[in-house]
């Protein structure tokens, strides 16, 4: 099992410029979030899924939108970068919502 | 909205020693779980340990533990035989069914041969 992936590892932006970070799992898990990691902040959470066909909001979800059309992918999309935008981009996915969560390997992006 | 508190950013300790990090959550909630996540320099988020606030006992795994005081609403982590590989960022999370998953900002712990 590849457990959870994430594409790409890296990305550099201009300001302005829209992507779509990718996260995929093969462990058949019904949540799904999108944090960011900045230094000395921790993790938040930007957005997460309880199910296929659902997405809601978290602590920090301005500038950012999800999709969850398939059960098994939670895309990340960034209509239009600022460089307030630069950080460490992490998917997770757990079972339920009392258990544990298994990270991706992050995606790190630069606006510039 | 709940809060986590790890008040110590930088720790370290001696090879084979053992250290252990603090962590506070602040919640009017009876039922919730609280982890320990592990992020060594290659940035991979890893559990550590797991605790259900209704069970009373200290969750265990190999060299780690934790010591959950429940009414003090704290969760420190203790690491016994500290191992070179032991050396990362470690993030105390607090979820409940009302609340996602919210992290403390880290402590950093570096292991000294």
């Amino acid at each position: 099992n590849a457990g959870v992936t994430q594409t790409p590892k890296f990305r550099v932006l201009k300001t302005g410029q829209s992507m779509t970070l990718l996260c995929a799992q093969d462990m058949n898990h019904e949540y799904m979030y999108w944090y960011r990691q900045d230094p000395g902040m921790g993790l938040r959470l930007i957005h997460y899924s309880v199910g296929e066909g659902t997405t809601a909001k978290g602590e920090v979800p301005d500038g950012y939108n999800v999709s969850r059309l398939k059960k098994q992918n939670f895309l990340l999309g960034l209509e239009s970068a600022a460089p307030s935008q630069t950080s460490v981009y992490f998917c997770a996915s757990s079972y339920s919502w009392s258990y544990e969560q298994y990270f991706g390997p992050g995606t790190r992006l630069t606006v510039t | 909205a709940q809060t986590v508190t790890q008040s110590q950013p930088e720790m370290s300790v001696q090879e084979a020693e053992t250290v252990t990090l603090s962590c506070t959550y602040d919640t009017s909630e009876s039922d919730y779980y609280l982890f320990w996540y592990k992020q060594p320099p290659s940035r991979q988020m890893i559990l550590v340990i797991r605790q259900e606030a209704y069970k009373q006992q200290n969750a265990t795994e190999n060299r780690f533990s934790v010591n959950f005081q429940k009414a003090a609403k704290s969760f420190s982590l203790k690491i016994s035989d500290s191992q070179l590989g032991d050396a990362a960022m470690y993030f105390c999370a607090y979820r409940s069914a009302r609340q996602n998953f919210v992290f403390g900002p880290g402590t950093r712990l570096s292991v000294l041969p």
